[in-house]
C-alpha cells in the first residue's frame, strides 16, 4: 500500500524566501507529524495534529514556522523568510494514533525534504 | 526532558560479523521505545516497538531488548550484511505529552563486503 508521500524531496532556497513542503500521510492515519533533522543531529519534534487540530506545536523554533492540516490529511509545513539555520531534513510521519487504543503506535515517515537556504 | 543517548556515533564491521548498540535514557518515564533503519534517501524504516521491561523482539537477523530499570535498549544484528548499512535511530514516547517521538542522534552502521 501506500506510504508517506513528501513534496518536494529537495528544495533550494534563497535566504529570506518563502517555501512550503508538502506531506500526504497513509489514508486513515489521524496523527501525523513534523520532524526536522538538521546535520549530525537526530529528528527533531516540530509539530502534531490529531485530524486537522494542531494540538502540540511546541517544536516550532520561531514564528516562521507554521504548519496546517486543514481537512485532516494532507498537511504543508511553511516557513516564512528563511534563514541559513532553517538548512535540514524535514520529516513528516502519520499514524494511527493514541485513539486506536495503544499508546505504542509506531510512526510512519515519508523520505523527507531535504532543505538548503543559501 | 528525556534526554535519549545512543552509541557508538559510527561504526565500520566486516560482512558476516555480529555487533550491536546501544540506546540509553535517563527515566523510564516514556510509553515506549522505538527502533528505526534509514538508509540513505529512503524513509526511516520502523524496526521495533517495545513497551515492557525485559521486552524481546526478532525480526528475521536483527532484534532488540529493553532494560527500563536500568535505562538501556540494545539492538543486535546477528551476520552483518552490506544491505544492513544504515543509520539506526532510537525514539522514546514521553508519557504526559503529545504523541511525539524524541530521537537520539543515531548509530550510522557501515557494512565492508
Amino acid at each position: 500500500g501506500a506510504g508517506v508521500s513528501q513534496s518536494p524531496r529537495y528544495k533550494v532556497a534563497k535566504r529570506g524566501q518563502d517555501v512550503a513542503l508538502r506531506c500526504d500521510p497513509i489514508s486513515g492515519h489521524v496523527s501525523l507529524f513534523w520532524y526536522q533533522q538538521a546535520l549530525g543531529q537526530g529528528p527533531e519534534f516540530l509539530t502534531y495534529f490529531q485530524n486537522e487540530a494542531q494540538l502540540d506545536k511546541s517544536g516550532l523554533p520561531s514564528d516562521r514556522f507554521f504548519a496546517e492540516r486543514p481537512e485532516g490529511s494532507v498537511s504543508t509545513l511553511k516557513i516564512q523568510r528563511t534563514q541559513q539555520e532553517d538548512s535540514a531534513v524535514y520529516l513528516c510521519a502519520s499514524s494511527l494514533g493514541f485513539l486506536a487504543g495503544l499508546s505504542a503506535e509506531t510512526q510512519y515517515f515519508g523520505p523527507g525534504t531535504r532543505l538548503l537556504v543559501l | 526532558i528525556l534526554n535519549v543517548e545512543q552509541s557508538p556515533q559510527s561504526l565500520h564491521v566486516q560482512e558476516g560479523d555480529s555487533t550491536n548498540f546501544t540506546c540509553s535514557f535517563p527515566s523510564s518515564n516514556f510509553y515506549a521505545l522505538h527502533w528505526y533503519r534509514w538508509e540513505t534517501a529512503k524513509s526511516p524504516e520502523a524496526l521495533f516497538v517495545m513497551t515492557l521491561n525485559g521486552d524481546e523482539k526478532k525480526k528475521g537477523r536483527i532484534s532488540a531488548t529493553l532494560n527500563t530499570k536500568e535505562g538501556y535498549s540494545y539492538l543486535y544484528i546477528k551476520g552483518s550484511q552490506p544491505e544492513d548499512s544504515a543509520t539506526y535511530l532510537c525514539a522514546l514516547c514521553p508519557r504526559g505529552g503529545s504523541e511525539k517521538l524524541v530521537f537520539g542522534k543515531g548509530t550510522k552502521l557501515t557494512v565492508n563486503p
